[in-house]
């Protein structure tokens, strides 16, 4: 597709369960990155990948948050053993270059993860 | 630690009214600047951008110029319209961990 493609775009879950978020960005963007985004706030650095290495992961909330681009195209992000708190939606966004001072991030409409 | 803070919402306003929408930034050295909008329904895209103090990003009718003295980056617009309702966001590039996002404001149009 033209653009970047999450799914599922809805994701509702029990308190425990594990979750698996995808990310297809747009053809040959070198760059990846998660967000997470709470209600009425802005969104928040995850993790980053160039290719298939995740140079930054500072982001990720707790060790039960993990994410794979494993050939350096379709990305996973998983949560495991979700909380409440993990309720957010979560974006995913590509660029083409790397390295550079750009911020030309194209962000797909988002995953949005309901705990219950 | 780097952050941007921008004017809470919902602002409300009427057609054809003149916006601001207020960004201030705190970053080492100088990141580019940017503004994203998200319609309902629709993921984050960007609006405009300035990459060095005292450019002005403009798109849409909307403007920003980059103030280096001020650490600020204010949105307006002439005239604004009811397609304008969306919430805005003010971000600076923070390298590798991407954008750094204010937390938004809801900009409501009514007719």
């Amino acid at each position: 597709g033209a653009g970047v493609s999450q799914s599922p775009r809805y994701k509702v879950a029990k308190r425990g369960q594990d979750v698996a978020l995808r990310c297809d960005p747009i053809s040959g963007h070198v760059s990846l990155f998660w967000y997470q985004q709470a209600l009425g706030q802005g969104p928040e650095f995850l993790t980053y990948f160039q290719n298939e290495a995740q140079l930054d992961k500072s982001g990720l909330p707790s060790d039960r948050f993990f994410a794979e681009r494993p050939e350096g195209s379709v990305s996973t992000l998983k949560i495991q053993r979700t909380q409440q708190e993990d309720s957010a939606v979560y974006l995913c966004a590509s660029s083409l270059k790397t390295g550079t001072n750009t911020g030309e991030l194209f962000f797909g409409e988002g995953s949005r993860l309901t705990v219950l | 630690g780097d952050s941007v803070t921008q004017m809470e919402g919902p602002v409300t306003l009427s057609e054809e009214a003149f916006l601001t929408i207020n960004c201030t930034y705190t970053a080492t050295g100088y990141p580019s600047l940017f503004w994203y909008v998200q319609y309902p329904g629709e993921g984050l895209q960007l609006l405009l951008k300035a990459t060095k103090a005292d450019d002005k990003g403009s798109n849409k009718g909307f403007e920003a110029t980059y103030r280096k003295e001020t650490t600020s980056f204010h949105l307006e617009k002439g005239s604004v319209q009811v397609s304008d309702s969306a919430v805005y966001f003010c971000a600076h590039w923070g390298g590798a961990d991407g954008l750094t996002f204010g937390k938004g404001t809801h900009l409501i149009i009514q007719p």
